[in-house]
Parts: C-alpha cells; sequence; structure tokens
C-alpha cells in the first residue's frame, strides 16, 4: 500500500450504532488530520495530531472520538450520530517542517458515511 | 481572520479551451503557505502546488499555471488547453503561522470540461 489509505470506503449506520473510521499512511510523515466534507460547504478541519499528540480539536461534538496510538494510524470512532453527520469523511497526513512552514497534506479517498 | 475565497463554483469549458480558476485570501500574517488540490469524482483530494508567501515568481507545470499575485491576494490557477480529464473539484486553500497545522480551504470551483 502507498500513500494514505482509508477503511471502509462506505459506511451506513443508524443512530444507535457505535462504528469506527480507519486510516493509515505509508509516508512517513508525522502528522495527521480527520476533515469532514459536507455538501456545498468547504472542507471541516475536525482533528490534528502531530507526533501522535491532538494539537487541534475544532468543537467537534463528543460523538466523534479521535485515536492516534502510532504516527501511521488515526481513527475516528462513532456513537450516537445524527443524519447530518452523513458526509464524506476525510483523512490526511502531511509531515512537519521546520517551525513556521506549512508542508502539503495527502489525502486519503475517504469515507462516505450515511447516518440513517 | 483567514479566509479563502473561490468565487466561480462550477465552470464549464470546451475541450481545448484554456481556464482559469480564481482564488483570493485573506491572513494577517506576513508569512504563510497556499495550496491547490483536485478533487477527482473518486473523492481524493490530490495536492497539485504549494507556494510560500515570499515566492511571487509564477510557476508552470505542463498545462497547468499559477498566478500569485500578493498586491491582489490572489493565487489563480490557469489550465491551457483543457482536457476531459480535468474535470473535477479544485480546491485553493491557505495555511498561515496563526494557525499552526490548520489549513483553510475555499468551497472549491467545479471544472467541466466537456468533449
Amino acid at each position: 500500500e502507498t500513500g494514505v489509505t482509508q477503511t471502509p470506503r462506505h459506511l451506513v449506520m443508524g443512530m444507535t450504532n457505535k462504528k469506527s473510521l480507519k486510516c493509515e499512511q505509508h509516508l512517513g510523515h508525522n502528522a495527521m488530520y480527520w476533515y469532514k466534507q459536507s455538501a456545498k460547504k468547504p472542507l471541516e478541519l475536525m482533528f490534528v495530531y502531530s507526533l501522535e499528540e491532538r494539537v487541534e480539536n475544532n468543537s467537534v461534538p463528543s460523538r466523534f472520538s479521535p485515536e492516534c496510538p502510532n504516527s501511521s494510524h488515526l481513527f475516528l470512532h462513532l456513537h450516537t450520530l445524527q443524519p447530518e453527520d452523513s458526509a464524506l469523511y476525510l483523512c490526511a497526513s502531511s509531515q512537519d517542517l521546520a517551525s513556521g512552514e506549512a508542508g502539503e497534506q495527502f489525502f486519503g479517498p475517504g469515507t462516505r458515511l450515511t447516518v440513517l | 481572520a483567514q479566509k479563502v475565497t473561490q468565487a466561480q463554483t462550477e465552470i464549464s469549458v470546451v475541450e481545448k479551451e484554456d481556464v482559469t480558476l480564481d482564488c483570493v485570501y485573506e491572513t494577517r500574517d506576513t508569512t504563510y503557505y497556499l495550496f491547490w488540490y483536485k478533487q477527482p469524482p473518486s473523492g481524493e483530494l490530490v495536492f497539485l502546488i504549494r507556494r510560500n508567501s515570499f515566492d511571487e515568481q509564477n510557476e508552470i507545470s505542463g498545462r497547468y499555471s499559477w498566478n500569485f499575485q500578493k498586491s491582489t491576494s490572489s493565487f489563480n490557477f490557469t489550465i491551457t488547453a483543457s482536457q476531459v480529464v480535468d474535470s473535477a473539484v479544485y480546491f485553493c486553500a491557505l495555511s498561515d503561522l496563526s494557525g499552526t497545522y490548520k489549513y483553510i480551504f475555499g468551497t472549491g470551483t467545479r471544472l467541466k470540461v466537456l468533449a
């Protein structure tokens, strides 16, 4: 596998279910991100992990819970979601460059989530 | 505050036409980075270019070119001799020092290239 992979690619869940999204990067990067992409909305940054520590949490509802066990893996645990949470969830990684530099992000193919 | 505006929601062109996608940004920082990404129907965003605020040289890569103008806070993207495979949603993004690890994306421009 190369680049950034995400599983599953599609997920349908009820509002009472618990599921997890998985992301894996094979690029040796040290920062990973979760984004939410809804129709006609900008990409919304949800979580950022740098060196396995969470450094950004954009006021995401607690029904979304991230986990980063190591620099290559990132999870998004989902529970009691709402229909408005239906969206494409994208994972990305980047290399944390020298302080003040922003490297390019590499994205996975996304998980298309539908909440019934 | 940081902001990225892509005023063109959707553009349709006929194959072989040139097309320019506009991107206007706002930031208070003097050091920042600008990006363009392509999102084909498959969904995966593909990195196209990264430019820092101190490098105002225009860049050309094959049929793609970028025009960075700090005076107008714009970072426009031109595709020359467009092809059907260029059909995608294109996103402009900004990252500056005030938001380390934070990338602000525009709403995207959907480009349709008709055969």
